[in-house]
């Protein structure tokens, strides 16, 4: 059974570029969150998809977009890259939401991402 | 979310026991205890959660204190692999939650 899959593995951009980072998430899961990681810091919470909507949302600006397909599968899209915008993007899924009981993510090894 | 408090490193010995505590004295009934691992330019990786008893899996065992503030995650017998960053977050029991991360505590096992 594989788990979180991501692609690309690295990227480099240009700024003022866009870019598309995608996700699979584990067998059986429906949920997809999405994290930025800068370079010695924890990973910050983007947004969350579920049943193909944007469920929660981080503090980041509208340039930072997402889209979650039928199979469960996902995308980020950043637009306008900055140079702030390098980091190791993370996808995380998750199981159905239970109503209580906990709720553990599993994450894919990220696409680092580079904006020169 | 309740605010987690954890040391910023940690040594620990191959073969001995990690013990990494985190202080989350603002945990209300509903929050469980999460432990997260993050070894180095990989993705998250989930330890164990609980919300007031004592919890242990494959990996590690957690202790939560009885009244709730604080916890510790215990490694058995650390490897060198088990040479990672570890995050302790409180997290509402119910829903799809997203994860906050603070600094982590930076454990380093050394041979």
């Amino acid at each position: 059974d594989a788990g979180v899959t991501q692609s690309p593995t690295h990227l480099i951009k240009t700024r003022g570029q866009q870019v598309t980072l995608r996700c699979s998430p584990k067998s059986g899961h429906d949920t997809v969150s999405w994290y930025q990681q800068a370079l010695g810091q924890g990973p910050q919470f983007i947004f969350q998809y579920y049943e193909e909507e944007e469920r929660q949302r981080g503090n980041f600006p509208d340039r930072f977009s997402g889209h979650q397909f039928p199979n469960y599968s996902s995308e980020l899209n950043v637009n306008a890259l900055l140079l702030g915008d390098s980091a190791l993007y993370l996808c995380a899924s998750s199981p159905p939401g239970r109503t209580s009981g906990g709720y553990e993510q599993y994450f894919g090894p990220g696409t680092r991402l580079t904006v020169t | 979310d309740a605010k987690t408090t954890q040391p910023p490193s940690m040594d620990c010995a191959e073969g001995r026991a990690a013990n990494l505590p985190c202080n989350h004295s603002t945990i209300s009934g509903n929050e469980y205890v999460y432990w997260y691992r993050q070894i180095h330019s990989q993705g998250p990786q989930y330890i164990i959660h609980g919300l007031k008893n004592n919890e242990t899996n494959e990996m590690a065992s957690l202790i939560i204190t009885e009244d709730r503030k604080s916890s510790t995650l215990i490694l058995p017998h650390a490897t060198l692999r088990d040479t990672a960053v570890y995050y302790c977050i409180v997290l509402l029991s119910s829903g799809r939650r997203a994860l906050t991360f603070g600094s982590g505590t930076r454990l380093q096992v050394q041979p």
